[in-house]
């Protein structure tokens, strides 16, 4: 299996544009989470799906974050418009069971100038 | 709140060295837990999990950790080091409801 795949793998963007960060979860598994990374935040949990339907959203930091899952396999992160303090590694991750493994994608490393 | 902790944010070993990361989370009912890995540059990978059955857990690279429920502990260990653990290690436990609750992670620096 090619593991959970994110796209880009890397984005420098300047402030005020839009950005749009693609994953791509491993074949049958049902749950999908989205994480960010920063130095002084660590990993925080943004939003997770289970079977392409948003579960819990309570960690998207603003409004100007949105994600979708339009079907098991696809599923999309934006921040429109962007701002310098949203550059971090956004790492997706998918399982197969709620409780199960979560198996990491390689991550996006978002640069906002 | 169901939370984690990582007691050292950054531990210096020496190669040969006996390594143990303490982890200590808040939840009281059945839990899964896991030790993450991150080496430099890279994405999150499992080093192991305990979801039942031997408290004691043995992973890859050597690593093992031990579930200890009345301390509400999982413990990191490694008997000897080496230069390649040069990593960042994340403990974390699922809550209930499938979020995958992470510590603040211990920077291991290994000296060769």
């Amino acid at each position: 299996d090619a593991g959970v795949i994110q796209s880009p793998r890397h984005e420098v963007t300047e402030m005020g544009q839009e950005v749009t960060l693609r994953c791509k979860p491993i074949s049958g598994h049902n749950s999908l989470f989205w994480y960010r990374q920063t130095m002084m935040r660590g990993l925080e949990l943004l939003i997770y799906f289970n079977n392409n339907v948003p579960i819990d959203d309570s960690g998207m930091p603003e409004d100007r974050f949105s994600a979708k899952m339009p079907n098991a396999s696809f599923s999309t992160l934006k921040i429109q418009p962007s701002e310098p303090r949203d550059s971090a590694v956004y790492f997706c991750a998918s399982t197969s069971g709620y409780t199960d493994t979560q198996y990491f994608g390689p991550g996006t490393r978002l640069t906002v100038l | 709140a169901q939370s984690v902790s990582q007691h050292n944010h950054h531990v210096i070993l020496s190669e040969a060295a006996s390594l143990e990361l303490g982890c200590n989370y808040s939840y009281g009912g059945t839990v899964n837990l896991f030790w993450y890995v991150q080496y430099p540059g890279q994405h999150l990978q499992l080093l192991l999990k305990y979801f039942s059955g031997d408290p004691l857990v043995k992973g890859i690279k050597g690593f093992e950790a031990e579930f200890i429920k009345s301390k509400f502990s999982f413990n990191l260990r490694k008997p000897s080091v080496q230069w390649s653990d040069t990593a960042e290690y994340f403990c974390a436990v699922i809550h209930p409801e499938g979020k995958l609750i992470f510590g603040q992670g211990t920077e291991l620096s290994v000296k060769p």
